[in-house]
């Protein structure tokens, strides 16, 4: 089976400081793994994405996520915030890694909130 | 990359009526999707737009509430039946294609019932 936790519904920090969205999953397969970023009143846009090529994965806008799989973990970094990263994340797992086929299961999100 | 996008981009409507969106992506694509994300809430697969034959539904979901139509490899429909104001949520399509593992998603449709 398959599933991803996204372990805090909200997260605020300051602008300038680092920022830390964390996700377990849980999958039978070796999974592919991405993080979307939703902006109010838009659509989903892809961040950055894991399919088993190396573990630390940059992605836009200076995020980066790394594949830990003894923790099962894909944890989204970015080393200082901005103002307009103020959105919601959800981290993202598929089944069938490189299939046009795999379905995609979401996290719950996390609303980051970025203070000036 | 793939560009998708929905019509109509928000809705209001009443009871019992029912609504059809659109969404065109710019390339052929080879899956289709269509998602709902509830108020507050995370994105939950609808179903698969398949190409020429019936979508593939996800448990929970069937046809004669949410039927679609997928006419060819670059357009895809979805109407939402007799609705009800738990139908309020936004409706999401997304797309990939050939060998990729990447979903690119439009940008949504507000679909309020009142």
């Amino acid at each position: 089976a398959q599933s991803v936790t996204q372990l805090d519904s909200h997260v605020s920090v300051s602008e300038g400081t680092p920022v830390l969205l964390r996700c377990n999953y849980s999958s039978s397969y070796s999974p592919s793994l991405f993080w979307y970023v939703q902006h109010p009143n838009k659509g989903l846009q892809l961040l950055l994405k894991y399919t088993s090529a190396a573990t630390l994965v940059k992605g836009i806008n200076g995020f980066e996520a790394e594949f830990k799989k003894s923790e099962t973990s894909f944890h989204l970094t970015k080393p200082s915030a901005h103002m307009s990263d103020a959105a919601e994340y959800f981290c993202v797992v598929s089944v069938d890694r490189g299939s046009t086929l795999g379905r995609l299961y979401f996290g719950r999100g996390t609303q980051l909130t970025v203070w000036p | 990359s793939a560009v998708i996008s929905q019509k109509p981009s928000r809705d209001i409507c009443q009871r019992g009526t029912s609504l059809t969106i659109q969404c065109q992506v710019d390339s052929q694509v080879t899956m289709m999707f269509w998602y709902r994300q509830q108020p507050g809430q995370s994105l939950t697969l609808i179903a698969t737009a398949n190409q020429g034959s019936e979508a593939t539904y996800e448990s929970g979901f069937v046809i004669d509430k949410f039927p679609i139509s997928r006419p060819n490899l670059t357009f895809s429909t979805l109407t939402v039946s007799n609705m009800s104001p738990e139908d309020s949520s936004i409706y999401l399509c997304s797309g990939s294609g050939q060998g990729a593992d990447t979903q690119y998603f439009g940008p949504g449709t507000r679909l309020t019932v009142l």
